[in-house]
C-alpha cells in the first residue's frame, strides 16, 4: 500500500495567488482529515470529511480556504488569494471508521510558503 | 474531548525504557486515549490506544491507570530513532461518521546515546 499521497511536497507562491494541495489517501478509507502545522499553533485540524461528505469544517480558518471531497480517492485544499499567514505545513490524513481499531494514517505533508 | 497534560519534553538514556506521562483527570468512560509521535519533518504516526486495559503492540505499551485519569506510555528500548513529539489524545469512542483527534502540544521525546 502506497500510503496517502499529498502533492506538492512543496510550494512557493506569491501572495494573492491560488493555491490548491491534494490528496489521495489510503485505498478503502472512509474519513479524511485536512491538518495544518505551524510552530506558533502547532496541529491545528482544518476539516475532515467522512464517505465525501465533510463533517466539521470549524477549524476552517476563513472563507479563503475551502475543502473538496469529488470521490472517494481524491481531495483538494484550496486558498484563494494566499497570504504570508497559509505559510505552514499541510497534513492529509485517512482512515477507516467505523471500527474499535480507527486510527489515521498521515501523508508526508505539503510545506507552503507564500512570499 | 478531555483536556491533556503532558510534561514538554523528557531525555531517555538509549536502550533504556522511556516513560511517557500524560494526565487526562476529566475524562469520560466513553473517551479512549491514542498516542501518536511526530518525528521532525515526518506526518503524526499511530502509536497506540486504549479504553481501560492496558495494551501493548510491536512499538509499545500504554499503561492506563485505575481511575483512568492518567496514563503512561512505554517504549521498552528506546533507540535514537524515537526521537520525536508524543502526543497523548483522549477522544470519544471513533463511530461510524469518524471522528477527529485534536493534537496538543506534546512531549519532545530525546534518545541520547
Amino acid at each position: 500500500d502506497a500510503g496517502v499521497i499529498q502533492s506538492p511536497r512543496h510550494e512557493v507562491t506569491e501572495m494573492g495567488q491560488e493555491v490548491t494541495l491534494r490528496c489521495k489517501p489510503i485505498s478503502g478509507h472512509n474519513s479524511l482529515f485536512w491538518y495544518r502545522q505551524t510552530m506558533m499553533r502547532g496541529l491545528e485540524l482544518l476539516i475532515y470529511f467522512n464517505n465525501n461528505v465533510p463533517i466539521d469544517d470549524s477549524g476552517m480558518p476563513e472563507d479563503r480556504f475551502s475543502a473538496k471531497m469529488p470521490n472517494a480517492s481524491f481531495s483538494t485544499l484550496k486558498i484563494q488569494p494566499s497570504e504570508p499567514r497559509d505559510s505552514a505545513v499541510y497534513f492529509c490524513a485517512s482512515s477507516l471508521s467505523g471500527t474499535d481499531y480507527e486510527k489515521l494514517f498521515f501523508g508526508s505533508g505539503t510545506q507552503l510558503s507564500v512570499l | 474531548d478531555a483536556k491533556t497534560t503532558q510534561p514538554t519534553s523528557m531525555d531517555c538514556a538509549e536502550g533504556r525504557a522511556a516513560n511517557l506521562p500524560c494526565n487526562h483527570s476529566t475524562i469520560s468512560g466513553n473517551e479512549y486515549v491514542y498516542w501518536y509521535r511526530q518525528i521532525h519533518s515526518q506526518g503524526p504516526q499511530y502509536i497506540i490506544h486504549g479504553l481501560k486495559n492496558n495494551e501493548t503492540n510491536e512499538m509499545a505499551s500504554l499503561i492506563i491507570t485505575e481511575d483512568r485519569k492518567s496514563s503512561t506510555l512505554i517504549l521498552p528500548h528506546a533507540t535514537l530513532r524515537d526521537t520525536a513529539v508524543y502526543y497523548c489524545i483522549v477522544t470519544v469512542f471513533p463511530g461510524l461518521r469518524g471522528n477527529k483527534l485534536v493534537f496538543g502540544a506534546g512531549t519532545i521525546l530525546r534518545v541520547k546515546s
